[in-house]
Formats: structure tokens, C-alpha cells, sequence
């Protein structure tokens, strides 16, 4: 079964918009939750991470919000670019990598 | 250096071939990953290797998959009987110590299809 839960599926933003994509888990065990990025042909690349003891983390437009108690995480990116267009999945870790089933991202220019 | 590389890129085998998938992680990364993604899915744990050690195979879907490490660098990842449930891009990724400490790195994929 899948053990972390993403939406929405797909969604479009305005260049300069704000993106906000949402997830859930239930294992406690998970020590380590990070976000990648994924273009058409590439492996994923690692954008942000966050340790469940940090409420947030912020790095460059990325920012990761986590909230602990609700088993649930969120990525927003600011000011999104046409090169932000991708598909980004959210993961949590034990040892080995559970990932959300991915939300593709399309920024109009 | 090099990151993680992966061959061949884009595998087309016949349904009942067998089929082997190479993964070169980065030099002196202890732990390696091999992952399934399905078209439109996010990747699926298949299996974990630390060195040459095998220690979790349980993502593997049937035993008709199987993967090895022999030399604790170069890993394959060998599917044999091919079925067309099969088709998807395998990832390999690669970190630098065990136990899930350090970032996984992902290679490009090898995208297989079968007909």
C-alpha cells in the first residue's frame, strides 16, 4: 500500500504564482522527508529536505513546511518560474525511500 | 567526480526474454538502491545492498527478478521470462554509508519495455 499520500495530482500556476503541494504519512518510523524534482528522461534530483524535528526549512524560492503531530508536509515554491515545470514527488525515509505518487507542476509563462 | 550511470538507457525486450540492467553508483558510495517507476507513478522500493551484502530484497515483485553486487560497486539488476507487467523505468541510486544516513543519489534510468 502506499505509505505517503500526494496532491494534488497535477496543477498550473502563473509565472510569479506560488505552488503548494501537500502530503501525509502514517509510519512513525520515518526519520528524514525530502523532495525531488524530476524532469521528462532524468533520474529524480534532490531539491530539499527536512528533519521531522524542524517545523520549517527554507532554501532559496523552496520551502519546506512540516508538521509533525498531523503526520503531514508541504512544499510551496515561490515566485515559480517556467523552469520550474517539472514533476516533483515527496519521499519519507526509514532507510529506503517511500515516495508520493508525484505532482506535475506547469508554469505559464 | 561522475554521478550514478546507468545502462542501457532504453531496453525494448520480446515478452519471455531475459534482460540484465546495469547500475554504476559513485565511487565509494557504500549503500545502493534499485527502484521501479511506473509511467505516471512515483519510484517503488526493490531492493538495498550494502557493499556486496543483499540486506532487503523485499520490494522485488516475483523471483523472476534478481540482483546482485558481487564486488560491492557495479550492481545488475537481471529479469528474466520478461512479462509486459514489467515495462518501467528502473532507478538505481547510491549513497555514501548505509543505514539511510546519507542522500540517495539517482542515476538516469533504464527505461524498459516489453512487447
Amino acid at each position: 500500500q502506499q505509505q505517503v499520500k500526494q496532491s494534488p495530482q497535477s496543477l498550473i500556476v502563473q509565472k510569479g504564482g506560488i505552488s503548494i503541494i501537500n502530503c501525509a504519512y502514517e509510519n512513525t518510523a520515518f526519520d528524514y522527508f525530502p523532495w525531488y524534482q524530476q524532469f521528462p528522461g532524468k533520474g529524480p534530483a534532490l531539491l530539499i529536505a527536512i528533519r521531522p524535528d524542524v517545523s520549517e526549512k527554507k532554501e532559496g524560492r523552496f520551502t519546506i513546511s512540516f508538521n509533525k503531530s498531523a503526520k503531514q508536509f508541504s512544499l510551496h515554491i515561490m515566485d515559480s518560474q517556467p523552469g520550474d515545470s517539472a514533476t516533483y514527488f515527496c519521499a519519507a525515509r526509514d532507510y529506503k525511500l517511500s515516495f508520493g505518487a508525484g505532482t506535475t507542476v506547469t508554469v505559464r509563462a | 567526480g561522475a554521478g550514478v550511470s546507468q545502462s542501457p538507457r532504453y531496453k525494448v525486450a520480446k515478452r519471455g526474454q531475459d534482460v540484465a540492467l546495469r547500475c554504476d553508483p559513485i565511487s565509494g558510495h557504500v549503500s545502493l538502491f534499485w527502484y521501479q517507476q511506473a509511467l505516471g507513478q512515483g519510484p517503488e522500493f526493490l531492493t538495498y545492498f550494502q557493499n556486496e551484502a543483499q540486506l532487503d530484497k523485499s520490494g522485488l515483485p516475483s523471483d523472476r527478478f534478481f540482483a546482485e553486487r558481487p564486488e560491492g560497486s557495479v550492481s545488475t539488476l537481471k529479469i528474466q521470462r520478461t512479462q509486459q507487467e514489467d515495462s518501467a523505468v528502473y532507478l538505481c541510486a547510491s549513497s555514501l554509508e548505509g543505514g539511510g544516513a546519507y542522500e540517495q543519489y539517482f542515476g538516469p534510468g533504464t527505461r524498459l519495455t516489453v512487447t
